[in-house]
């Protein structure tokens, strides 16, 4: 169990520019997860995957926003024109859900911080 | 609906005990706790199901209280390495797959 791993751990963008960042979940987890967390704030949910099937978005995740799993391994999240207000740690957490997934415990990375200039 | 914690901050001299609460207005089926240590990801600590369940993880144990929609972590004798940020995470129902987080209550525990 090498944990999730995300990359890069840090990224600084101008206004107005795309980026990219990419999740590795724990190998046998078939879910995986984008959360978003700002200074003094919990995570915030973004979207989740079951295997390659994104089967949940949160309502205030903007258009700019998208996310994939493709063949349901690693997943990445774009976020296009970026804004100052985008500035954020972005997690992604993965979990094993067999069932009941309000069971499973998440198992986060370490994240990649954004920030938007 | 985001759950609210409380205290927003906590400060121990090692030894002593805290304990922190986590209330919704809405029916509650799981409650998580996390703590992020600054700089790292949250880390999982335990999970409750409504019924009001009590779990224990070494020193640090946690009840579910359905009536009140309020779940509390114990933390008892604290040490150095409980310091941290310590979230609640909430779930509707069985198959809720998101969790939501409340604010996180702030524990530093000093020599």
């Amino acid at each position: 169990d090498t944990g999730v791993s995300q990359n890069p751990r840090h990224k600084i963008t101008k206004r107005g520019q795309n980026v990219t960042f990419r999740c590795d979940p724990i190998s046998e987890h078939n879910r995986l997860y984008w959360y978003r967390q700002t200074l003094g704030q919990g995570p915030e949910f973004l979207t989740y995957f079951q295997n390659e099937a994104q089967l949940e978005k949160s309502r205030l995740l903007s258009d700019r926003f998208s996310a994939e799993r493709p063949k349901g391994s690693f997943s990445t999240l774009e976020i296009q024109r970026t804004e100052q207000g985008d500035s954020a740690m972005y997690l992604c957490a993965s979990s094993l859900a067999l069932g009941q997934g309000s069971l499973s415990p998440l198992h986060f990375g370490n994240g990649t911080r954004l920030t938007v200039t | 609906q985001q759950p609210v914690q409380s205290p927003q901050a906590v400060i121990l001299r090692e030894g002593e005990d805290a304990v922190i609460n986590c209330s919704s207005s809405k029916a509650l089926y799981s409650v998580h706790w996390y703590r992020q240590k600054h700089g790292e990801a949250p880390v999982f600590l335990m999970i409750l199901l409504k019924g009001g369940e009590q779990k224990g993880h070494d020193k640090i144990s946690a009840s579910f209280n359905e009536k009140k929609q309020q779940s509390s972590l114990y933390l008892t004798a604290s040490q150095l390495s409980y310091s941290g940020t310590y979230f609640c995470g909430t779930a509707a129902d069985s198959g809720y797959s998101t969790l939501t987080f409340g604010k996180g209550t702030m524990l530093l525990v000093s020599p």
